[in-house]
C-alpha cells in the first residue's frame, strides 16, 4: 500500500512553454499533498502544500503564479510550471499524506524537468 | 530554527562492510524521526520511523537508533551491498506539524567492489 505515482517521469521542454506534472495516490485518499524541488546533491525543498478543494499554501520565495498547483480530487494533485525557463530545470517530487497513519508522507518517484 | 544535520556528507565503503550514518537535529517539540533511502533520480523511500520513546528500530540490514536527550540518531547498515549505494536522508517532524518535515542534507553512500 501507500503508493504514489508521478507522471511524467522525465520531460524536456522549450523555454517559454508550460509543463504539467501529475501526482497520484494510487491506493489511498490524500487530503494533503506536497510538492518539493530538489537540486543536484541537495535535499528536498518544500515548495507548497496542496489541500483538496482549496488553494495551495506556498513557501516563502516560491512564486504561486509560476508554479500553479491544483488539487482537484483526493487522489490527484497537479503542478504546472508556467512559462518555463532553464533555471526551472530541476527534480520535482510530490508526496501524499496518509491520514490513517498520522499523515505520514509517502513520496512519489519524482519528475526530472529539463528546460532548453 | 529547526535544523537537521547529517554526517558524513559522503562515504565510500567496500561491499560487505558495515557503516554508520549520523543525524543531529534541533527540531522542537520532537514528534518523530525518519530515515529515507533515495536512489539517484528517484523519490525517497522510508526505511524506519522512530518516535520519542523508541531507542532502536531495525528493518532488515538497517538499524536506526535514537537518543532523544542528545537529539542524535544513527543509521547502521550491516553487510553492505552494491544496491545500498544511494543518498540517506534523515527527516524530523515536530509535534503538531506532522505535515511539515525538516530534511537533512543527506549522506551519499557508495558501495564498491
Amino acid at each position: 500500500g501507500a503508493v504514489v505515482s508521478q507522471h511524467p517521469s522525465r520531460v524536456i521542454c522549450k523555454s517559454g512553454t508550460s509543463v504539467k506534472i501529475e501526482c497520484r495516490s494510487l491506493d489511498f485518499q490524500a487530503t494533503t499533498m506536497f510538492w518539493y524541488r530538489q537540486f543536484p546533491k541537495k535535499s528536498l525543498m518544500l515548495m507548497a502544500t496542496s489541500n483538496e478543494g482549496s488553494k495551495a499554501t506556498y513557501e516563502q520565495g516560491v512564486e504561486k503564479d509560476k508554479f500553479l498547483i491544483n488539487h482537484a480530487s483526493l487522489t490527484l494533485s497537479t503542478l504546472t510550471v508556467t512559462s518555463a525557463h532553464p533555471e526551472d530545470s530541476s527534480f520535482y517530487i510530490c508526496s501524499a499524506a496518509m491520514p490513517s497513519v498520522g499523515n505520514e508522507q509517502f513520496f512519489g518517484p519524482g519528475t526530472r524537468l529539463t528546460v532548453l | 530554527k529547526n535544523q537537521v544535520e547529517q554526517s558524513p556528507q559522503s562515504l565510500i565503503i567496500l561491499e560487505g562492510k558495515n557503516c554508520t550514518l549520523q543525524c543531529n537535529y534541533t527540531v522542537s517539540p520532537f514528534s518523530n524521526l525518519r530515515w529515507y533511502k533515495q536512489d539517484t533520480g528517484r523519490g525517497p523511500v522510508s526505511l524506519t520511523i522512530m518516535t520519542f520513546s523508541e531507542n532502536t528500530k531495525s528493518n532488515g540490514r538497517y538499524t536506526a537508533t535514537l537518543d532523544a536527550d542528545t537529539k542524535q540518531s544513527s543509521l547502521h547498515i550491516t553487510a553492505s551491498q552494491l544496491s545500498d549505494s544511494a543518498s540517506y536522508i534523515c527527516v524530523v517532524s515536530a509535534t503538531g506539524t506532522a505535515s511539515k518535515l525538516t530534511f537533512g542534507t543527506g549522506t551519499r553512500l557508495q558501495v564498491t567492489l
